[in-house]
């Protein structure tokens, strides 16, 4: 049975930081790309960042890059997202999602958490 | 990366067929054939429904069919249900990004 647990969200203020985990369980980590897509409540869907399976190559929406880093424990069956000087803006669920298969496969998202809530204000 | 375009309503009663569209540019709908679509019904997280323009994964029925010409990718559900009311999704990969379509409410009349 596949499974994504995101955990890490919460209240923070603007200008700080959070770090967000997703993890996996239930097919072959390691060789799948991952995501991070966003929603806010009532909005659509925004995609985030994504990380190929062996972690050397990442993508990012341009107008986060910079600020948000995504990272994964191959080992540990870990993805991670690194948000920097979070933005009121930034508040949203962030989902965790898996690559279909690999090359441009990777970037369709076959299967997805149940998402972990950020919310940015003072 | 601007959003792609999609009407942000469609309808359609039992039976019939609805097309949704999803407009974008030469650099990511019109550049390659990495279009996917997704269906997210409400409190629910997004379902793959169509990828590669045209293909659909295990147990997708066949009443979801994808289609792209030129800078528009299209979405049809033929036969419509009740259960297909639902907000559904367009999605371009560019080569090094993605890009969603600010989504499409399908009501089922």
């Amino acid at each position: 049975q596949m499974q994504l647990v995101e955990s890490g969200g919460g209240v923070v203020q603007p200008g700080r930081s959070l770090r967000l985990s997703c993890a996996a369980s239930g097919f072959s980590f390691s060789i799948s790309g991952m995501h991070w897509v966003r929603q806010g409540p009532g909005k659509g869907l925004e995609w985030v960042a994504a990380i190929s399976s062996d972690g050397n190559t990442e993508s990012y929406a341009d107008t986060l890059r910079g600020r948000f880093h995504i990272s994964r424990d191959n080992s540990k069956n870990i993805v991670y997202l690194q948000m920097n000087s979070l933005r009121v803006e930034d508040s949203t669920v962030y989902y965790c999602a898996k690559g279909l298969g690999r090359g441009s496969s990777a970037w369709y998202l076959d299967y997805w958490g149940q998402g972990t809530l950020v919310t940015v204000s003072s | 990366q601007s959003a792609l375009t999609q009407p942000p309503s469609a309808s359609g009663s039992p039976g019939q067929s609805v097309t949704i569209s999803c407009t974008g540019t030469s650099s990511d709908v019109g550049g390659n054939d990495y279009v996917s679509w997704y269906q997210q019904y409400p409190g629910k997280v997004p379902k793959l429904m169509i990828y590669d323009v045209t293909k659909r994964p295990s147990g997708v029925p066949d009443r979801f069919s994808g289609s792209k010409s030129g800078n528009t990718a299209s979405l049809t559900v033929s036969g419509l249900q009740a259960e297909d009311e639902a907000d559904y999704y367009c999605c371009s990969y560019t080569g090094s990004k993605a890009v969603f379509g600010g989504g499409t409410k399908l009501t089922v009349l």
